[in-house]
């Protein structure tokens, strides 16, 4: 399996400002998706990273809150933009080879606070 | 669409008795059927998944899981719970007809008592 690293692991951020979260992969993958978990609830899907094109938004979620970069198969970034206490979670990426059988392997995740 | 449920939040058990945490799925194609655990402050750990075959799957740590396409579950079991299990546990489904997109249920959290 793919060995996934994100940063930072965790933040704090102020009310307003924007942060943007690394994911890294020891291995080229064809799909990388972006996932938040809020505090004591399962994972939503945020967006399916796209390499070269704009990523996929799952509904509720939108480009100018959560802008996505993926500039080639082993990375690619998540920004939480103009933060309110609402954004705290944990943001999870998540990779796999694209085919419906493959497992979803997932990073350690990062663990934002927002005041 | 499809959906996955947990309808239990948490499971309490003693060390060595067997551990069950329940799935149901409901997917309009062929389901693909995955188990993860996340421990406190830790990503989500693959565990198992169920493709096609044999409707009993082993994994990791010693768990296994039984896919029952008549009752659409799929739960996950241990036969001697370890206090180390004590976790959080997501099932998820995939739609074998709709995608990469996996849905997750709400969880079940998993505590072993010595």
């Amino acid at each position: 399996s793919a060995v996934i690293s994100q940063k930072p692991s965790r933040d704090i951020c102020q009310r307003g400002t924007s942060l943007t979260i690394q994911c890294q992969v020891d291995s080229q993958v064809t799909m990388m998706f972006w996932y938040r978990q809020q505090p004591g609830q399962s994972l939503t899907l945020i967006a399916t990273a796209n390499q070269g094109s704009e990523a996929t938004y799952e509904s509720g979620f939108v480009i100018d809150k959560f802008p996505i970069s993926r500039p080639n198969l082993t990375f690619s970034t998540l920004t939480v933009s103009n933060m309110s206490p609402e954004d705290s979670s944990i943001y999870l990426c998540s990779v796999s080879q694209g085919f419906s059988t493959d497992t979803q392997y997932f990073g350690p995740g990062t663990r934002l606070t927002v005041l | 669409a499809q959906s996955v449920a947990q309808p239990e939040d948490q499971v309490n058990v003693a060390e060595g008795n067997p551990l069950t945490v329940k799935c149901t799925y409901s997917v309009s194609g062929n389901p693909y059927l995955f188990w993860y655990v996340q421990y406190p402050n830790r990503g989500l750990q693959f565990l198992l998944k169920y493709i096609t075959g044999d409707n009993l799957v082993k994994g990791s740590y010693g768990f296994e899981a039984e896919f029952n396409k008549s009752q659409t579950s799929f739960h996950l079991k241990k036969p001697s719970a370890l206090v180390s299990d004590s976790a959080l546990y997501f099932c998820a489904v995939r739609d074998g007809a709709a995608g990469n997109k996996l849905t997750f249920g709400g969880g079940t959290r998993v505590l072993v008592k010595p």
